[in-house]
């Protein structure tokens, strides 16, 4: 197994413009989960699917974030309209859920680290 | 709401010390905690968890015990060496606060070891 994958790793934008993210997980996790981490500070939570089903978004993504997972497999992250305030690190991280829940691992991707002009 | 608080950084020591980072939770439940590290260039890496309290989670030399009075998860190494510089992320999944396992981040403390 190759772990999580994210492409790309950098994209510099203009403000205003469309950005699209990828993520692939580890094959056969169930869960994926999108955090955005900026400098000097912890990740933080922003949306997360079980299978293809998007279950939770956080306060901080707004309507111009959209995030899908088709067919369950690899996800993608939209950002419309960019503004400089969106430049940060994307982490994607995939876990197996079971039942139990509680204390299931995450494992995160390298990142893909957007700076907006 | 969840949150996490650990010692600010950066953090320096010499190759071969003692090494402890302090980190306190606030949780509505009862919370799984974990120790991530972040080397330079690379992704988040889990070091360590404790899912209960009492419970010590070790790795790599690491250690750090789940602490339900003080609300503490303190990380410690007996020596530390110049590839443990990194940084080191504490967190707390609660599963009690909503349906999904999301983890919630301290704002991460940069260690550097001097040879």
């Amino acid at each position: 197994d190759t772990g999580v994958s994210q492409n790309p790793r950098h994209k510099i934008t203009k403000r205003g413009q469309n950005v699209t993210f990828r993520c692939d997980p580890i094959s056969e996790h169930n869960r994926l989960y999108w955090y955005r981490q900026t400098l000097g500070q912890g990740p933080e939570f922003l949306t997360y699917f079980q299978n293809e089903a998007q279950l939770e978004k956080s306060r901080l993504l707004s309507d111009r974030f959209s995030a899908e997972r088709p067919k369950g497999s690899f996800s993608t992250l939209e950002i419309q309209r960019t503004e400089q305030g969106d430049s940060a690190m994307y982490l994607c991280a995939s876990s197996e859920f079971t039942t139990q829940g509680a204390g299931e691992t995450q494992y995160f991707g390298p990142g893909t680290r957007l700076l907006v002009l | 709401g969840d949150s996490v608080t650990q010692m600010e950084g950066p953090v320096t020591l010499s190759e071969e010390a003692f090494l402890t980072i302090n980190c306190t939770y606030t949780a509505t439940g009862y919370p799984s905690l974990f120790w991530y590290v972040q080397y330079p260039g690379e992704g988040l890496q889990l070091l360590l968890k404790a899912t209960k309290a009492d419970d010590k989670g070790s790795n790599k030399g690491f250690e750090a015990t789940y602490r339900k009075e003080t609300t503490s998860f303190h990380l410690e190494k007996g020596s530390v060496q110049v590839s443990d510089s990194a940084v080191y992320f504490c967190a707390l999944s609660d599963p009690g606060y909503s349906s999904a396992s999301k983890i919630i981040f301290g704002s991460g403390t940069r260690l550097s070891i001097r040879p």
